[in-house]
C-alpha cells in the first residue's frame, strides 16, 4: 500500500526559532498533500493543502507567513514553523491520497510532535 | 454548518462487541471514512462507505444511512490492541474531510 513518511517524529526547539518538518510519499507521486495539526484530545484540524509546483491553499485562520509550505517535488512537501512559540506546540501530521485508488482514503505520515520551550 | 457527533469515550470488554455511532451534518456528501488512531500516532484507514448498507472487513464492519446522516463502526471479538480513538470523517461536496473529535475506546480484560 501507499506509504507516507514524516520526519522528524519528535522535535524540541526554543521559542523564536524555526522548525522544518518533511513529508514524503515513498512509493507514489503525490501532487497534493495535506497538513494537519492536532491538539491533545481534539480532532484533526486541516491547516493547508500543499500543491506541487504551486502555492499552498491555507485554511481560514492559519497564518501563511508563520506556517510556510513548500511542495517542490511530487514526493516531498515541507512545513516550516517560523518563529515558533509555545502555543505552536502540537502534533503535526501530513497525509496524501494515492492516485487511482478508488476509495480515496488518506495515507498519513507518522506525525511530528513539536514542543516549543 | 458542518458537524460530527460521536461519543467521547466508550468502554468494552475483551472478546465482546462494540458499536461506535456517528451522526453527521455536512454540506453535500461524498462518502464517509472511519479511521483508527492510537495515542500519539497518526490515523490509519479502516473503512469507507459511500452507499447505504453494511461493509464488512474482518472483525470490523461499517454501516451507513445517508438519509439519516448516520454511520456506525462495529468491532467484534475485541482485542486489547483495539484500544484507540476511532474517528468518523465524512467527505463533503468539495471532497473535504470533516473530522470528528473521535471516540476513545477503552478495552478491559
Amino acid at each position: 500500500g501507499a506509504v507516507v513518511s514524516q520526519h522528524p517524529s519528535w522535535v524540541i526547539c526554543k521559542s523564536g526559532t524555526s522548525v522544518k518538518i518533511e513529508c514524503r510519499s515513498l512509493d507514489f507521486q503525490a501532487t497534493t498533500m495535506f497538513w494537519y495539526r492536532q491538539f491533545p484530545k481534539q480532532s484533526l484540524m486541516l491547516m493547508a493543502t500543499s500543491n506541487e509546483g504551486s502555492k499552498a491553499t491555507y485554511e481560514q485562520g492559519v497564518e501563511k507567513d508563520k506556517f510556510l509550505i513548500n511542495h517542490a517535488s511530487l514526493t516531498l512537501s515541507t512545513l516550516t514553523v517560523t518563529s515558533a512559540h509555545p502555543e505552536d506546540s502540537s502534533f503535526y501530521i501530513c497525509s496524501a491520497r494515492e492516485p487511482g485508488r478508488d476509495t480515496g482514503e488518506l495515507f498519513f505520515g507518522e506525525g511530528s510532535r513539536l514542543t516549543v520551550l | 454548518g458542518q458537524n460530527i457527533d460521536q461519543p467521547t469515550e466508550m468502554t468494552a470488554t475483551e472478546g465482546a462487541i462494540v458499536q461506535i455511532n456517528c451522526t453527521y451534518q455536512t454540506s453535500g456528501f461524498n462518502g464517509l471514512f472511519w479511521y483508527q488512531q492510537h495515542a500519539g500516532e497518526a490515523p490509519t484507514f479502516l473503512s469507507y462507505n459511500v452507499l447505504d448498507g453494511l461493509e464488512e472487513k474482518g472483525r470490523f464492519s461499517s454501516f451507513l444511512s445517508r438519509s439519516k446522516g448516520y454511520s456506525y463502526l462495529l468491532l467484534k471479538e475485541l482485542q486489547m490492541k483495539d484500544s484507540a480513538s476511532y474517528l468518523c470523517a465524512p467527505w463533503d461536496s468539495n471532497y473535504q474531510l470533516i473530522w470528528g473529535a473521535g471516540t476513545k475506546l477503552i478495552i478491559k480484560p
